[in-house]
């Protein structure tokens, strides 16, 4: 069965500072990975997506992910985080026709 | 990509009644999404949504609970039925874009639902 594990629930960074959110994945068939954002209050909105090709993939707001087959893992990276970043942040893996498959969430609070 | 909207936004509801969500796409598409978030958790899918078909529910998921229409090619509604306080939880609606981009999932802003 396919699954994401988000082994962060938290992470506390200080302002223009770099951050790393981990995402590791299981999957038996052909890879479709995910970012999602959450705001406060608000639904979901795509942030990247890695479906074939190059294994650094670039997103929105400034923040790029890479797909490591070897070691299952699609971590997202942004070199200098906003105070604007503060958000969930949700890794998923498509599981199959229309079936995806979501992490819990890893909550970035950027501090000032 | 996709726009989508959902109707209320945040509602706050009695045990025991019931509530209709409305999820409207700008485009027409083929399998609409239902998924809950409880507090503080990841997102669950409660159903996929057809039109001209039945609902396909998940499993822990009854059709007598979260009954789903899909009319049209760009609408699709969940009912809330019979609420307690344990269906307290966002409800988000998404479409699922096959176009040349690839397969990509896009979410409506989501409602928030709390039951007293």
């Amino acid at each position: 069965a396919q699954s994401v594990t988000q082994l962060d629930s938290q992470v506390p960074v200080f302002e223009e500072a770099p951050v790393e959110l981990r995402c590791n994945y299981s999957s038996s068939v052909s890879v479709y990975l995910f970012w999602y954002v959450q705001y406060p209050n608000q639904g979901l909105q795509l942030l990247l997506k890695y479906l074939s090709g190059s294994t650094l993939v670039k997103g929105i707001n400034g923040f790029e992910a890479e797909f490591n087959k070897s070691q299952t893992s699609f971590h997202l990276r942004k070199p200098s985080v906003h105070i604007s970043d503060t958000a969930e942040y949700f890794c998923a893996v498509k599981a199959g026709t229309y079936k995806y498959i979501f992490g819990t969430g890893t909550r970035l609070k950027v501090l000032a | 990509s996709a726009v989508i909207s959902q109707k209320p936004s945040r509602d706050i509801c009695q045990r025991g009644t019931s509530l209709t969500i409305q999820c409207q796409v700008d485009s027409q598409v083929t399998m609409m999404f239902w998924y809950r978030q409880q507090p503080g958790q990841s997102l669950t899918l409660i159903a996929t949504a057809n039109q001209g078909s039945e609902a396909t529910y998940e499993s822990g998921f009854v059709i007598d609970k979260f009954p789903i229409s899909r009319p049209n090619l760009t609408f699709s509604t969940l009912t809330v039925s019979n609420m307690s306080p344990e269906d307290s939880s966002i409800y988000l609606c998404s479409v699922e874009d096959l176009g040349g981009l690839g397969d990509t999932q896009y979410f409506g802003p989501g409602t928030r639902l709390t039951v007293l």
